[in-house]
């Protein structure tokens, strides 16, 4: 079975930058769609991010475009999501997700928590 | 494409029938004649759980209990016979067009 391992997250300020990551394993991972779904505090889950297999073709909610970028690294198997100009609004548990296809989220890691607090 | 649930909670008694409702905003059915419309399954602690893509093809090892239908704007999640194990907040999501959208949840509990 696929294995995601998020990574990554803690406490920043408003204003601060944190770049999480999602070590896979167990599945060929350059064949894959990979995304970035979160969950604020007693929220509903929010899709973030989606990225293609080969890295170029990249989608953003319209909340973090401009702000947050999704990125890859085939040869070593991760995940990126580098997030400046934080705000509370983005305080929440992330999770990476895998596809086949674009918009395709089947597997999901346990997450990384994200606190923005001063 | 907004994505509304309804109800947002409901308590069904044990072995009875749960059933939720997801409607988009705009259609979701493609030219294939494929609906672009997941269920998942959230309990605290754990990841979502994919239930049901395509609106009603079930994932591997999903019990059967569980099954998604409807096309076009209008879809259902059905649990046939709650079990203790189910209880959980149900989520639709549209992959049909960016961006991505979740439905805002349904919580399940036992009655």
């Amino acid at each position: 079975e696929m294995q995601l391992v998020e990574s990554g997250g803690g406490l920043v300020q408003p204003g601060g930058s944190l770049r999480l990551s999602c070590a896979v394993s167990r599945f060929t991972f350059s064949t894959y769609w990979m995304s970035w779904v979160r969950q604020a505090p007693g929220k509903g889950l929010e899709w973030v991010a989606i990225l293609r297999q080969d890295g170029v073709e990249e989608y953003y909610e319209d909340s973090v475009r401009g702000r947050f970028t999704i990125s890859r690294d085939n040869a070593n198997n991760s995940l990126h999501l580098q997030m400046n100009s934080l705000t509370t609004e983005d305080a929440a548990v992330y999770y990476c997700g895998s596809g086949s296809g674009w918009g395709d989220i089947v597997y999901l890691g346990q997450g990384t928590l994200v606190t923005v607090s001063s | 494409i907004v994505m509304t649930q309804s109800p947002d909670s409901l308590a069904v008694s044990l072995g009875e029938r749960a059933t939720i409702s997801c409607k988009s905003s705009q259609t979701l059915l493609t030219s294939s004649n494929e609906n672009y419309l997941g269920w998942y399954q959230h309990k605290p602690g754990q990841p979502p759980k994919l239930l049901i893509w395509m609106a009603s093809t079930r994932v591997s090892g999903v019990p059967e209990r569980f099954s998604g239908s409807g096309s076009g704007t209008d879809f259902t999640l059905t649990i046939s016979s709650l079990q203790a194990e189910d209880v959980a907040v149900y989520y639709c999501r549209q992959y049909y067009s960016d961006p991505i959208t979740f439905g805002q949840g349904t919580r399940v509990e036992i009655k």
